[in-house]
């Protein structure tokens, strides 16, 4: 148990459904993440909120949309995805010290994903 | 460009020790991670080394070079249950993580 939770560990939808991820951290942390982990490659970092506020969007299409209602709650809205978005989405959560926007230089808590598979 | 380089898959025996790899080459250096990952389960963090040496940690070391951008985690005395990945990630100048691949650790009896 890492204090981070997903659900729905499993998803398949087609490439018109919408659906959305939720992720929630009960550790107090300031920052939450998504990633992308697909077979042999390395975790592609998606999107950063620090103190609820997007920090980061590493070039993610449109058809993926973060929300970040509170500092305990991040969602991934999933609209019109292709096959090739079939992975596994980890949501993970730190604790920045500084300022909103600063770097994480603490360890990241992950959650045990959702994987999504897109027909 | 910033990459992380480790082994995709490595066989040990139990009870044997087991070096997992990773070399870098990122834009600065704020430290190093080491993850493990079970099948299906959420990567935890094992190690973070920042300086130069030898960190242990129970059956668990990591070691850093930063002037040879490299950096190994050691398990001894392994069991069936370190069966798992090993992901090494980087934080770079602009405390950016760059992660590699990860290893996939195999366990034999």
């Amino acid at each position: 148990e890492t204090g981070v939770t997903q659900t729905p560990r499993h998803l398949v939808m087609g490439m018109t459904n919408k659906k959305s991820l939720k992720c929630e951290q009960h550790l107090g942390h300031n920052a939450m993440y998504w990633y992308k982990q697909s077979a042999k490659k390395p975790l592609e970092l998606m999107f950063v909120y620090s103190l609820e506020e997007r920090v980061e969007n590493n070039s993610v299409p449109s058809r993926f949309s973060p929300e970040c209602p509170n500092s305990s709650h991040l969602f991934l809205h999933l609209h019109t995805l292709q096959p090739e978005d079939s992975a596994l989405y980890l949501c993970a959560s730190s604790q920045l010290d500084g300022l909103a926007g600063d770097s994480n230089t603490g360890e990241l808590f992950f959650g045990e994903g959702s994987r999504l598979t897109v027909l | 460009g910033q990459n992380i380089d480790q082994p995709t898959e490595m066989t040990a025996t139990e009870g044997a020790i087991v070096q997992i790899n990773c070399t870098y080459q990122t834009s600065g250096f704020n430290g190093l991670f080491w993850y493990q990952q079970h099948a299906g389960e959420a990567p935890t963090f094992l190690s973070y080394n920042v300086l130069d040496g030898l960190e242990e940690k129970g059956r668990f070391s990591s070691f850093l070079s930063r002037s040879k951008g490299y950096s190994y985690l050691l398990l001894k005395e392994l069991q069936m249950k370190d069966s798992a990945s090993y992901l090494c990630a980087v934080l770079d100048s602009n405390y950016q993580l760059i992660w590699g691949a990860g290893t996939k650790l195999i366990i034999k009896p």
